[in-house]
Parts: structure tokens; sequence; C-alpha cells
């Protein structure tokens, strides 16, 4: 099942320029997490929030979470080439604790 | 350094075969996680335990696929008879979970293919 969907589904950016990815998900949820993938690679977790929280910053990552519209937000600040990846974001679905992601947004960042 | 590892990194095998891939958490990690990776299909979710006990596998075949915890240390995820719509990278993660589910620490992957 497919609990989180980002948009877009790709996204290319110049060097320099702020990326912003968004989420959005069907139920309720205690927190919601964004990570990162390089090609060929693992997931690397990147910032979790959770479900009373409205606002997170890490870095240049500015993630937001609206419960009301079940939605979230990933912004990269001041891109570099190195962002380049796929992001994706993943829920988890009540008591049982699963971690359900969605498809991803590929970021190229052109340098 | 604390990492996932998970073996083989790749497997090429022919249809009907026996896939055997093989996790080991981080150490003190109390759930483990499996998720096939594809191009259409996304991270789908086949497997998880927490203190080694199974909560979900709803998302696997249950026909072909089997997956355990023998130990603390071991994972492991089996494909019996395997199929070329088997054919996918296979993650292992793990996480230590209190209330919540927290952030999770993903292996290399495991690429199979099935000729």
């Amino acid at each position: 099942s497919q609990q989180g969907e980002e948009d877009p589904q790709a996204l290319s950016i110049q060097e320099g320029e702020n990326a912003t990815m968004n989420c959005s998900y069907k139920t309720s949820i205690n927190n919601l997490q964004w990570y990162r993938q390089n090609s060929g690679r693992g997931l690397v977790h990147l910032i979790l929030i959770r479900s009373n929280e409205r606002e997170k910053h890490s870095g240049r990552l500015r993630v937001t979470l609206d419960t009301s519209k079940k939605s979230s937000s990933l912004l990269i600040t001041a891109s570099r080439a190195a962002d380049t990846a796929s992001y994706f974001c993943a829920t988890d679905e009540g008591s049982q604790g699963n971690l359900i992601f969605g498809k991803g947004t590929k970021l190229s960042v052109k340098p | 350094d604390a990492r996932v590892t998970q073996t083989p990194r790749h497997k090429v095998t022919e249809m009907g075969q026996e896939v055997t891939m093989r996790c080991q958490p981080i150490l003190g990690h109390n759930t483990v996680f499996w998720y096939r990776q594809t191009m259409m299909q996304g991270l789908e979710l086949l497997a998880y335990f927490r203190n080694r006990a199974p909560l979900d596998d709803s998302g696997m075949p249950k026909d072909r696929f089997s997956a355990e915890m023998p130990d603390a240390t071991l994972a492991t995820l089996k494909i019996q008879p395997s199929e070329p719509r088997d054919s996918a990278v296979y993650f292992c993660a793990s996480g230590l979970q209190g209330i919540n589910t927290g952030e999770l620490f993903f292996g290399e992957g495991s690429r199979l293919t099935v000729l």
C-alpha cells in the first residue's frame, strides 16, 4: 500500500535555486519522515517531524507539516549539484508502526 | 561505524531457483523492515519485525516468499521458487522503536535478477 505520494515526480533546477517537494498522505499519522536516495544506494534519513509539529529545520532543509490537509513539504535551499538524488516521504500507519514510503521525487540539480 | 549489512549485493539466478537474502541489523535495534524497490511500484513493504517477532507481512506473496529472524543479528528473506517478476532491489532497514517508529537505517540493498 502507498501512504505518501510525492509531487512532483521529477524536478530539475539550477545550482543555487531552492527545491520544493510535496507529500500527501491518506490516514492519520504519528510522524512523517523524509529520506534521500542516491542512485544505486540505500535510503538515508534526513528529518522526522512529529504530528504535533508544524515546521522543522535541519541545515539547508526545511520541512513543514499540515495535518489538516494531510500534507508535508520539503524545501532545500541554495541547492547544490550534490543534492541530486531521489527524495521520499514516509509515514507510519497507526499502532503497528509500519513505515510506508511514497514513490519519490527525482531531483536533478544542474551545476 | 554502525551500519546495516546486506548480502549478497548482486544476485543473478534462473527462474525456479531458491534465493536467500541476508541482513545484519545494527546492534541494539529492535525493528527490522524488508522493502522491495522497482521502477514501477517504488518501495513496497514486504515484512516488518519488532523484537524478532513478525508484525506485518501482508505485503509479501506468501506462496513463495518467507521472512525470518533466527536471532537478533540476522534477518533472512527467502524466495522459493523465484520468478522473473521478482527482479528488484531488496532493502533491509533497522531502527530503534519506542512508542512510534523513528529513523530507519538502510542497507545498500540486494539487487536480484531472475532470468
